[in-house]
């Protein structure tokens, strides 16, 4: 399969709490995970991303783990500020490694309420 | 260095008609997907292309076509436009290191209404 399952599609929270973003994978080849941050009108950055051979990876307020054997991996924001309001999409490579894929999320619409 | 760049920005077709978008990417990536982009479906996969093949290709009709060209830029084709069609497309660039995936570059999209 190639279904990437992204939750929840909606995520309110307070500035200052923290959020958490969930996704599935079905191809249990996938070896690259990044998540991507897309603001109203503008086009998806990347934030973070993370390779199977990882279990979990940082920056700043911002953390990434990945669980390979249930296939899954989870976007950690702590500290929540106003700007990190978004859509957050998730991805996951899929096929042979000489021609892979990313596969995309629906997409989690982050508020942060001041 | 220059990003990803889209043109046009926005197109607006009639129904039936065909268009074709462009896409060039950052200036040493050979790598370029396609997606298209609606607020009920997310990011979808149209096509992948890597020094002027098509690798990769995603579950949209015939009616949707690709290609690159030898300096890696490349063209997205749609032809006989329907309404459903009406989508943000984004072309994403990456450097292409062995076997290993890296960071996907998105351009800014170009905006097609179908009318």
């Amino acid at each position: 399969g190639e279904n990437v399952e992204q939750h929840p599609s909606t995520l309110s929270v307070q500035e200052g709490d923290s959020a958490v973003i969930k996704c599935t994978y079905s191809d249990s080849a996938s070896n690259y995970f990044p998540w991507y941050k897309q603001e109203l009108g503008k086009r998806p950055q990347l934030i973070i991303d993370i390779r199977s051979n990882v279990g979990e990876k940082k920056d700043q307020r911002i953390a990434v783990t990945l669980n390979k054997t249930a296939k899954h991996f989870s976007l950690h924001i702590t500290e929540t500020q106003p700007e990190d309001s978004a859509v957050y999409f998730c991805a996951a490579s899929i096929g042979d490694q000489g021609a892979q894929k990313l596969v995309f999320g629906q997409g989690t619409r982050l508020t942060i309420n001041p | 260095k220059a990003g990803v760049t889209q043109t046009p920005r926005y197109l607006i077709k009639t129904r039936g008609q065909q268009v074709t978008l462009s896409c060039s990417p950052i200036s040493g990536h050979r790598s370029v997907s396609w997606y298209q982009q609606t607020p009920g479906q997310g990011l979808q996969f149209l096509f992948e292309y890597f020094s002027e093949t098509q690798r990769n290709k995603g579950n949209f009709p015939g009616r949707f076509s690709g290609r690159q060209f030898s300096n890696s830029r490349s063209e997205m084709n749609v032809s006989t436009l329907e309404l459903g069609d009406s989508a943000l497309y984004l072309c994403a660039s990456s450097l292409w290191v062995s076997r290993f995936y890296t960071e996907a570059f998105f351009g800014q999209g170009t905006r097609l209404t179908v009318v």
